[in-house]
């Protein structure tokens, strides 16, 4: 009974492809969010959706998509991978849209060959 | 969102107290100081929050000063299971929801 649950856990893939992340709580919560942590393990907030509606949208390529099918999934769908996109992407979410506490996911390890 | 600095890294043996040290000194008055910490390989977990008073439950306490300009984290009884990095954020309650995580301080408890 995992409260935010992520997969892959790990993803290995080439340059160019395209390849999606989805994010699942059981948790009730109205807010869910994506966040990046590259290798030098700054963590990085890149998206955050409240009801299936985005709010937060920083300066992310738009080669990242984001889309939330209801307010218990938050997917990630990225195109067209670059050597930069290794990371480890953790999605996140609160009972509400002011952030109050955030519970993570164990997060996914991209690594862009 | 006020900036914060916290030292890069700091030991603690097993056991004793782990006093971790924040400075945010242009806080605003609307502007909570949060807590997380993320133990290697896993998402980042909320410890605490607080606005001015200190604060306690059963993961750590939460020392703020008066002046609101630094604070410090404590956990009482340190485990090896606490090695993680710890970030001391500060945001204003009811903005949206966006953490904004610094460099952090890696504590290593120590047997």
């Amino acid at each position: 009974d995992t409260a935010v649950s992520q997969t892959p856990k790990y993803l290995v893939t080439q340059m160019g492809n395209d390849k999606s992340i989805k994010c699942e709580q059981n948790l009730g919560h109205d807010t869910m969010y994506w966040y990046k942590q590259d290798s030098k393990k700054f963590l990085k907030i890149m998206f955050s959706y409240n009801n299936k509606e985005l709010i937060i949208n920083e300066t992310v390529p738009n080669r990242f998509s984001p889309k939330s099918p209801d307010k218990a999934h938050l997917n990630l769908h990225i195109n067209s991978l670059e050597l930069g996109d290794s990371a480890v992407y953790f999605c996140a979410s609160s009972r509400r849209q002011d952030g109050e506490t955030q519970y993570f996911g164990p997060g996914t390890r991209l690594l862009v060959l | 969102d006020a900036k914060t600095t916290q030292p890069t890294s700091m030991d603690c043996a097993e056991g004793r107290a782990a006093n971790l040290p924040c400075n945010h000194s242009t806080i605003s008055g609307n502007e909570y100081v949060y807590w997380y910490r993320q133990i290697h390989s896993q998402g980042p977990q909320y410890i605490i929050h607080g606005l001015k008073n200190n604060e306690t439950n059963e993961m750590a306490s939460l020392i703020i000063t008066e002046d609101r300009k630094s604070s410090t984290l404590i956990l009482p009884h340190a485990t090896l299971r606490d090695t993680a990095v710890y970030y001391c954020i500060v945001r204003v309650w009811g903005n949206t929801g966006k953490l904004i995580f610094g460099q952090g301080t890696t504590l290593q408890v120590k047997p």
